[in-house]
């Protein structure tokens, strides 16, 4: 079954730093992109972070720049997210989304994880 | 002004179609993007739908039955989707999607509510 299970969410004050895992099963991971996507208590989708295949190339949502890291480890099929210098506004349920070169489409999406970011 | 702009909810009757607008902001031209469609159930994980670019360009999600179909209106700069003979199970908020420069923007999202 093709399965993404996020990880690493919790409770954090304000300034502080978070690690956030996507476990990936069922497909070849090293061939996908995968994404980063949240969304805040009763609001709507949030693009976040995309990584290529190989971890070459990154983009990142102005929101989020210079602050979240993305990266992936092709050898343990996973994604991560490293979060710094957090904020209330980053309080959100974050998604792990796999993208399909092809077409762009997030045909695939974890669970979710929620990050409360508040003292 | 936002990039992607979505109607908050909608409301329809079980049997009926529904149509979902995603109107893109002065400046993008919808002909050029391809439009992805994602919905997601209260309480739920969002599930892709289909995107469309033409119609011959277009694609379905896997799984997603054929009364969901995406569409433009070039005379409304809007991406389009149309759900015919609505189910309650369908009760979802429906989002639009584009890539642009390298980043991913969704609309606000339509509630649809079927009563």
């Amino acid at each position: 079954e093709v399965q993404l299970v996020e990880s690493g969410g919790g409770l954090v004050q304000p300034g502080g730093s978070l690690r956030l895992s996507c476990a990936a099963s069922g497909f070849t991971f090293s061939s996908y992109e995968m994404n980063w996507v949240r969304q805040a208590p009763g609001k709507g989708l949030e693009w976040v972070s995309y990584i290529s295949s190989s971890g070459s190339t990154i983009y990142y949502a102005d929101s989020v720049k210079g602050r979240f890291t993305i990266s992936r480890d092709n050898a343990k099929n996973s994604l991560y997210l490293q979060m710094n210098s957090l904020r209330a506004e980053d309080t959100a349920v974050y998604y792990c989304a796999r993208d399909r070169i092809e077409d762009g489409a997030f045909d695939i999406w974890g669970q979710g994880t929620m990050v409360t970011v508040s003292s | 002004q936002p990039v992607l702009t979505q109607p908050t909810s909608l409301s329809a009757s079980p049997g009926t179609s529904a149509r979902f607008t995603c109107t893109l902001r002065s400046g993008f031209n919808v002909g050029t993007y391809t439009i992805y469609w994602y919905h997601q159930k209260p309480g739920s994980l969002p599930r892709y739908l289909l995107r469309y670019k033409s119609d011959s360009n277009k694609q379905q999600g896997s799984g997603v039955p054929s009364r969901f179909s995406g569409s433009k209106d070039a005379s409304t700069n809007a991406g389009l989707l149309l759900i015919s003979g609505l189910q309650s199970e369908d009760e979802a908020d429906y989002y639009c999607a584009i890539w642009y420069s390298n980043t991913v923007v969704f609309g606000g999202g339509t509630r649809l509510t079927v009563l």
